[in-house]
């Protein structure tokens, strides 16, 4: 079965203290790791797609790692905008149902001024 | 109006009403999913429509009834619902339901049942 651990749950910052944010997987074939941003009382909003470990993607402050185990959401000078729940979810090679995605419960970010 | 579109926002339901949410994309995208998302507990995949044929239902009861009378209009029928059932409901879609597809997601309905 797969199996998404994110960590910490919640993290709180100063404005500008960067810090990564962890999400352990173990997944038969994996086929994406996605990253997302949700606010309070709001849909996760997409941020990245990783397909294969060694890759690696950036927006703006965010910078998105994976390796064969895990993936990593570094953030470089937070602002208090970034604040959110961030959440990472799987997709594993399933034959015919390989949309599923397994999501972890998220790290909750707080961003102080 | 653009990306994944969910109405209404909020609900409020007795056990014994019948309502609909209803979810609509604007991106040409071909599968549709429904998600519950419960306080302190990870994003639950209910339905998954492609191509408007159903292709997965995750052992949802029966009182959850999905709907895709096109790709582009989804609905989930609640009727006779429980407390528990309280949650967001949260709508996606993704160009196919092929590996690799990200889902992009509505805003939810926040559903308190009473």
């Amino acid at each position: 079965e797969d199996q998404v651990t994110q960590s910490p749950e919640a993290l709180r910052l100063q404005e500008g203290e960067s810090s990564s944010l962890n999400c352990s997987y173990t997944v038969s074939g994996l086929r994406g790791l996605f990253w997302y941003r949700q606010d309070p009382g709001k849909g996760p909003e997409f941020l990245f797609t990783l397909y294969s470990a060694g890759e690696e993607k950036e927006k703006e402050r965010l910078k998105a790692t994976l390796t064969k185990k895990e993936s990593f959401l570094h953030i470089t000078a937070p602002k208090p905008e970034d604040s959110a729940t961030y959440l990472c979810a799987v997709q594993a090679a399933r034959g015919g149902s390989n949309y599923k995605l397994t999501f972890g419960k998220g790290t909750l970010l707080t961003v102080n001024p | 109006e653009t990306g994944v579109t969910q109405t209404p926002r909020h609900l409020v339901m007795g056990m014994t009403n019948k309502k609909s949410l209803k979810c609509e994309q604007h991106l040409g995208h071909n599968a549709m999913y429904w998600y519950k998302q419960s306080a302190k507990k990870p994003l639950e995949l209910m339905f998954v429509y492609s191509l408007e044929e159903r292709v997965e239902n995750n052992s949802v009861p029966s009182r959850f009834s999905p709907e895709c009378p096109n790709s582009s209009h989804l609905f989930l029928h609640l009727h006779t619902l429980q407390p528990e059932d309280s949650a967001l409901y949260l709508c996606a879609s993704s160009r196919s339901q092929g590996s690799g597809e990200t889902q992009y997601f509505g805003p939810g309905t926040r559903l308190l049942v009473l």
